[in-house]
């Protein structure tokens, strides 16, 4: 299973659109990127997935490049709600996906 | 509607007195984990089933098993709790095929006194 490496930690004030990089430079060929969201006290939630280019739902965009050696989670105009932690999880399509967290990126949100 | 479902939120257990954390969900999703997540960490698998082979990760203790009797319902049990043992315990629930998103339960937060 491929490493991913994200921010310790991100700032950002309501409205801004907030940008958080993950880098798994050892994906294999078959394997997605996801990313999950969780709040205090509460089980991770599925934010959004790709496997190239740029994927867009209503919550997120994600843009990953042709090398797929990265990848960007892109929050627009976030509000205080969206202060929590996010996890960039590089996961294996072929089969069943095993979850392995990394660390995770700490956004808060000032207003 | 809650898809996956943590009994019970909140437990305490006596140190060394054994302890069963439940989790049911309601997908019928192929495959079950469980993680413990200790504060401002991220969660650490523990264990994980596709159907009803289990898969233990290298890492977790002995004291840490589990149970799968049915496609819906998974078991934690800690057999000897500690101190240390003290975490959210998270179940998770996903189908099979190419990047299914997993689904989590609200956790059971377990203090060891």
């Amino acid at each position: 299973l491929a490493k991913t490496t994200q921010p310790i930690s991100m700032d950002s004030y309501e409205g801004q659109e907030v940008n958080i990089t993950c880098s798994h430079n050892n994906i294999a060929t078959n394997d997605y990127i996801t990313w999950y969201q969780q709040f205090p006290s509460q089980g991770p939630r599925f934010i959004i997935q790709g496997y190239k280019t740029k994927v867009t739902n209503e919550v997120a965009s994600l843009f990953i490049p042709a090398d797929r050696k990265s990848s960007t989670l892109s929050l627009p105009r976030v509000s205080l709600s969206d202060t929590a932690v996010y996890y960039c999880l590089v996961v294996f399509s072929g089969g069943y996906n095993k979850l392995i967290f990394g660390a995770g990126t700490r956004l808060a949100v000032h207003p | 509607d809650a898809m996956v479902i943590q009994n019970p939120r909140y437990q305490v257990t006596q140190f060394g007195k054994p302890v069963t954390l439940s989790c049911s969900q309601t997908l019928n999703h192929n495959v079950m984990y469980w993680y413990q997540q200790k504060s401002s960490q991220a969660p650490k698998l523990l264990f994980h089933y596709y159907d009803k082979d289990f898969n233990n990760e290298a890492d977790t203790p002995d004291n840490f098993q589990s149970r799968r009797p049915n496609t819906s319902f998974c078991f934690l049990d800690i057999r000897s709790p500690g101190l240390g043992d003290a975490a959210m315990y998270l179940c998770a629930t996903s189908g099979r095929g190419k990047g299914t998103e997993a689904f989590f339960g609200q956790g059971t937060r377990l203090t060891v006194v």
